[in-house]
């Protein structure tokens, strides 16, 4: 399978602890996006990365979140201190890099904080 | 603020029959759009982009843009039972990040 991978799929936590979730891009794609989906809502983006390079972030990442791409592959997310409010979907895509470009999104990590 | 308008449904269709799907959105300076199809707990899946005025076929898709107008609208044709999922319209001013519609629910009535 070459498409978007991520991990885990599915995470539960107790509120307060910290949680990453990783994303495996296509490999020859260097934008990697990261979004928030909740229940009968369309995703919100988070943050984009063009390689290394973290390009923008929205103002729903807050300072408890972080989003790296060390080596321009693999990107990950973390949640500091969570929230019950942080339970969504983590969407993570990517796409080529063109001027006009299209996202193709992975699975999923489903995050759960009781 | 950038924003996109979908009616969330759900929308019923008979199958065979012609689906149509509007979103409307905000920002002048979109030039992407896209619609993607999330089946409940999946991931959403591109089914087709846009970036012209005028009609875009793909099989039994045709997506529709009117930039003057903000307008956007996916037309199935032939529904087909696997095709009830919510449908996700979004837009962008290039590469920058997707703003997405709440979505519209589709069911397909065999």
């Amino acid at each position: 399978d070459t498409g978007v991978s991520q991990d885990p799929r599915h995470k539960i936590t107790k509120r307060g602890q910290n949680v990453t979730f990783r994303c495996d891009p296509i490999s020859e794609h260097n934008r990697l996006y990261w979004y928030r989906q909740t229940l009968g809502q369309g995703p919100e983006f988070l943050t984009y990365f063009q390689n290394e390079a973290q390009l923008e972030k929205s103002r729903l990442l807050s300072d408890r979140f972080s989003a790296e791409r060390p080596k321009g592959s693999f990107s990950t997310l973390e949640i500091q201190r969570t929230e019950q409010g942080d339970s969504a979907m983590y969407l993570c895509a990517s796409s080529l890099g063109l001027a006009v470009d299209t996202q193709y999104f992975g699975p999923g990590t489903r995050l759960t904080v009781l | 603020q950038k924003e996109v308008e979908q009616n969330s449904g759900p929308l019923s269709v008979p199958e065979g029959a012609i689906a149509s799907l509007n979103c409307t959105y905000s920002d002048r300076v979109s030039q992407s759009f896209f619609w993607y199809r999330q089946y409940s707990g999946k991931s959403p899946e591109l089914i087709m982009s846009i970036y012209s005025n005028g009609d875009k076929e793909d099989g039994r898709f045709t997506a529709q843009l009117n930039k003057a107008s903000q307008y956007v609208s996916l037309l199935i044709r032939d529904s087909q039972p696997s095709d009830s999922a919510t449908y996700l319209c979004a837009v962008n001013r290039g590469a920058d990040g997707l703003t997405f519609g709440k979505g519209t629910h589709l069911i397909i009535q065999p």
